[in-house]
């Protein structure tokens, strides 16, 4: 059975910095791609960062300079780290494995995430 | 990036079948996934490459696509269907990746 347990939220002043965590079991995080996405209250999906299986990084505009993704082979877990946050980055974080979907082709069709954690709330207020 | 357009808020009659759909420029190349999610639980995957389910997923939902319009159909819909509805496929760089603004489902 998979599981992705996120860890790290809490509440924060804007400027701060976190950590966040998500220890995984049932699946090799350094053998997937691996994402953050994150949820402001009763808004939308908002994918926030993804690491390859090859270790290649990537960012939404949004938090691009400020976040850090990571892993930790040895400790089979993902890492978000939260630099100079704002009130707009309040919202649950999820952790999520990241699918390509090949179709009948040799590359990437689409993509889907099938495992989530159960996600954890950052709070950025004064 | 690109964006995904989806319907804010959708109804339906219990028992009958809804379509919720999906637009974006993206989706000339990518296949959709879909996402149900109820309050205070995580997203879990409905849909993925325009029209496969996960085990576990009643066949009453269904995915197709044309041109730029991704849809996900319930047939028959029932009131543990009610939930907010998502989309997401790679964006137009093929690094990262969008979701839809989510679709309200209301079962009547």
């Amino acid at each position: 059975e998979v599981q992705l347990v996120e860890t790290g939220g809490g509440l924060i002043q804007p400027g701060g910095s976190l950590r966040l965590s998500c220890a995984a079991s049932g699946i090799i995080v350094s053998s997937n791609h691996m994402t953050w996405v994150r949820q402001a209250p009763g808004k939308g999906l908002e994918w926030v960062s993804l690491i390859n299986s090859g270790g290649y990084t990537y960012y939404a505009d949004s938090v691009k300079g400020r976040f850090t993704i990571s892993r930790d082979n040895s400790k089979n877990t993902l890492y978000l780290q939260m630099n100079n946050l704002r009130a707009e980055d309040t919202a649950v974080y999820y952790c999520a494995r990241l699918r390509d979907y090949f179709g009948s082709g040799s590359y990437p069709a689409g993509c889907y995430f099938d495992y989530w954690g159960q996600g954890t709330l950052v709070t950025v207020s004064s | 990036s690109s964006e995904l357009t989806q319907d804010p808020t959708v109804s339906v009659a219990l028992g009958q079948t809804v379509r919720i759909t999906c637009q974006g420029d993206s989706l000339r190349t990518y296949y959709a996934s879909w996402y149900q999610q109820k309050p205070g639980q995580a997203p879990v995957l409905v849909i993925y490459g325009e029209k496969n389910r996960p085990s576990g997923i009643p066949d009453r939902f269904s995915g197709s696509s044309s041109g730029d319009t991704a849809s996900l159909t319930i047939a028959g819909a029932q009131a543990e269907d009610e939930a907010d509805y998502y989309c997401n496929s790679r964006d137009s760089s093929a690094t990262g990746v969008v979701f839809g603004g989510g679709t309200k489902l209301t079962v009547l």
